[in-house]
């Protein structure tokens, strides 16, 4: 079974540019969610959909961020424009269903300049 | 105050010791707590889930859980260098901004074994 797939891995931007992060979660999980991971830290949600609902965005800095999850599969996050403090790992997390067992995608490294 | 409470180490033990990790949360309302493994430059994994007081032992994983003290902990017998890694905390935590609640995850705590 193929697991949570997240494009790109790596993205270098200077700042102001924009970005965006695509992910496909594994088959049959209603459940999907983007955080971000900042060094030494712990992953911080940034939102949670289930099914095409994003049901939880309270974390998401709505200024600069925007996300989507089209038919209910692939999400895609969006960052424009970027700021040096967006660097960081975005990871891509789906479950069965609810916040509960995640598996994770390899996740996207942003650095921005 | 943070949410999710984690020591951050680095833990060192000798190779065949337990070691023991440990965190404590916020929610007295939390009922799903789970540990994640994180090795450097990967992405989180599950590795543990406990839903009720008491010990929950998956092969060389043990996973303990106190609600009356907002704790749990994971012990990890006879530790491996294999097993280096960071250990995250995730705690169901409910997030009023949201009104529902979040997966919130410890900063983790880096454990090192020594052969």
């Amino acid at each position: 079974e193929a697991g949570v797939v997240q494009s790109p891995r790596y993205k270098i931007i200077e700042k102001k540019q924009p970005v965006a992060f695509w992910c496909n979660p594994i088959s049959g999980h209603n459940t999907l969610y983007w955080y971000r991971q900042n060094l030494g830290q712990g992953p911080e949600l940034l939102i949670r959909y289930e099914n095409e609902e994003a049901v939880d965005d309270s974390q998401l800095p709505k200024d600069r961020f925007s996300a989507e999850r089209l038919k209910g599969v692939d999400s895609t996050l969006k960052i424009q424009p970027a700021e040096l403090g967006d660097s960081a790992v975005y990871l891509c997390a789906s479950s069965f269903s609810g916040p509960g067992e995640l598996f994770f995608g390899e996740g996207s490294r942003l650095t921005v300049l | 105050q943070k949410e999710v409470e984690q020591n951050s180490g680095p833990l060192s033990v000798p190779e065949g010791a337990i070691a023991s990790l440990n965190c404590t949360y916020s929610d007295r309302g939390s009922q799903s707590f789970f540990w994640y493994r994180q090795y450097s430059g990967k992405s989180p994994e599950l590795i543990m889930s406990i839903y009720s007081n008491g010990d929950k032992e998956d092969g060389r994983f043990t996973a303990q859980l106190n609600k009356a003290s907002q704790y749990v902990s994971l012990l990890i017998r006879d530790s491996q260098p294999s097993d280096s890694a960071t250990y995250l905390c995730a705690v169901n935590i409910l997030a009023s901004g949201a009104g529902s609640y979040q997966l919130t995850f410890g900063k983790g705590t880096k454990l090192s074994v020594i052969p």
